[in-house]
């Protein structure tokens, strides 16, 4: 257990729909980030979180996506007007403290796009 | 900037056999190397981790890693395969700077015959 739930785990959409992500670390006010995998690909960094602030984004991160973390614990991910290439795995991380700590993963959602 | 280089996309070796995974980095700051595996459908768990201790890196289920910085390398070994080692293996670096985000590289697909 790496301490990181997402939901859902599986999304099957329409192209054009919204759809949104949520990711619950255990623990709350650290780091928190997200990444994107797509078919036989390596995670890429899409955003990441100091508590409740986002500090950074992505190129990747287009005007479509949108993440936010209230209060500086679960986080959400929202695609607006999905594209066939949104299709990948979103995954979450919680890093804990120190920046030698360990990113832990969650299971990550997979998004489909019909 | 940083990237992560994963020599063969897919590795098969047989069971009891050594398992040699490469990886090549390149950082313009002295890195923190880590390589993840990812069984199907889930998501990363840390193998181990190099952040400016040892150069040979100690991990879990019989991995091990060494940094080798002339040669900008952190290859990944196991004196003897397991079937239950066949995953796909992620090699990442970080940079040590603000956000600590990673970068991984395309990943390798180990397979192991009985």
């Amino acid at each position: 257990d790496t301490g990181v739930s997402q939901n859902p785990r599986h999304k099957i959409t329409k192209r054009g729909q919204n759809v949104t992500f949520r990711c619950d670390p255990i623990s709350e006010h650290n780091r928190l980030y997200w990444y994107r995998q797509t078919l036989g690909q390596g995670p890429e960094f899409l955003t990441y979180f100091q508590n409740e602030a986002q500090l950074e984004k992505s190129r990747l991160l287009s005007d479509r996506f949108s993440a936010e973390r209230p209060k500086g614990s679960f986080s959400t991910l929202e695609i607006q007007r999905t594209e066939q290439g949104d299709s990948a795995m979103y995954l979450c991380a919680r890093q804990d403290g120190a920046s030698t700590d360990t990113q832990y993963f969650g299971p990550g959602t997979r998004l489909t796009v019909l | 900037a940083q990237s992560v280089t994963q020599l063969g996309s897919h590795v098969s070796v047989s069971e009891g056999a050594l398992v040699l995974l490469r990886c090549n980095y390149s950082s313009s700051v002295p890195p923190y190397l880590f390589w993840y595996v990812q069984y199907p459908n889930q998501g990363l768990q840390l193998l181990l981790k190099y952040t400016s201790a040892a150069t040979l890196v100690k991990g879990i289920n019989g991995f091990e890693a060494e940094f080798k910085k002339s040669e900008t390398s952190f290859h990944l070994t196991k004196p003897s395969a397991h079937m239950s080692d066949a995953a796909e293996y992620f090699c990442a670096v970080s940079g040590r700077r603000a956000g600590n985000m990673l970068t991984f590289g395309g990943g390798t697909r180990l397979m192991v015959k009985p």
